[in-house]
């Protein structure tokens, strides 16, 4: 059973459209990260998350983290080719990271 | 440079092989671990060591043994490989911050 619920699984959407990819989860993190992952690499941290409420924000990327610390968003404004990847979010709950399964998004140009 | 690096990148294996995967980092980080990737589950915590004497079993370690040889090495083992064992296998280090997560390119190990 994951403990972090992505969704969707996959998203296909044309160049210049906008996304939101969601994490759930019934258990409370101390911080919340959030990775892209492309073929034949590992993940790369994209941003963390840590007060309740939280929103940052990476260029045309917008990250909200839950007022319960339970959940997050990841918003992309203005898809582009170039954020063709698998999205993880991963909770972090005493020093150790649970991964949600992934979104795959592809942007068309 | 890469900062965290993993050898072998591919591996074919039959069941029952011993088959060791090497991490090394230089980032200077204290903590390492070791995940495995499977479509559709994302990635999976096997071992995870947050210094050189200090080992920790993750949700996966069943058939999983690993070795904290210097702050910078970390080995994973399969000391009978299974076909189940099949999957993407990365290492990652951390600093104390935040435990943000800093991945090699990851093992593709297959076993027939």
């Amino acid at each position: 059973t994951q403990l972090l619920e992505q969704s969707p699984q996959f998203l296909s959407i044309q160049e210049g459209e906008n996304l939101t990819v969601y994490c759930n989860s019934s258990s409370v993190f101390s911080s919340l990260q959030w990775y892209r992952q492309e073929p034949g690499e590992g993940p790369v941290l994209l941003v963390t998350v840590v007060t309740g409420g939280e929103v940052k924000k990476l260029k045309r990327l917008t990250f909200q983290f839950g007022d319960a610390r339970k959940d997050s968003s990841l918003h992309i404004t203005a898809a582009q080719p170039g954020d063709t990847g698998l999205y993880l979010c991963a909770g972090v709950r005493d020093y150790k990271l649970s991964f949600g399964a992934g979104t795959t998004v592809t942007v068309r140009a | 440079d890469a900062d965290v690096t993993q050898t072998p990148r591919n591996r074919i294996t039959k069941t029952g092989k011993r088959i060791m995967l090497e991490c090394s980092q230089t980032k200077g980080h204290d903590r390492m671990y070791w995940y495995r990737q499977d479509p559709g589950l994302g990635l999976r915590l096997i071992y995870y060591s947050f210094d050189v004497k200090d080992i920790n079993k993750g949700e996966i370690s069943d058939g999983y043994s690993v070795s904290r040889q210097a702050q910078a090495k970390f080995s994973l083992s399969l000391e009978s490989a299974i076909p189940n064992q099949t999957a993407l296998y990365f290492c990652a280090t951390s600093g104390q911050s935040y435990n943000e997560q800093f991945f090699g390119p990851g093992t593709r190990l297959t076993v027939l």
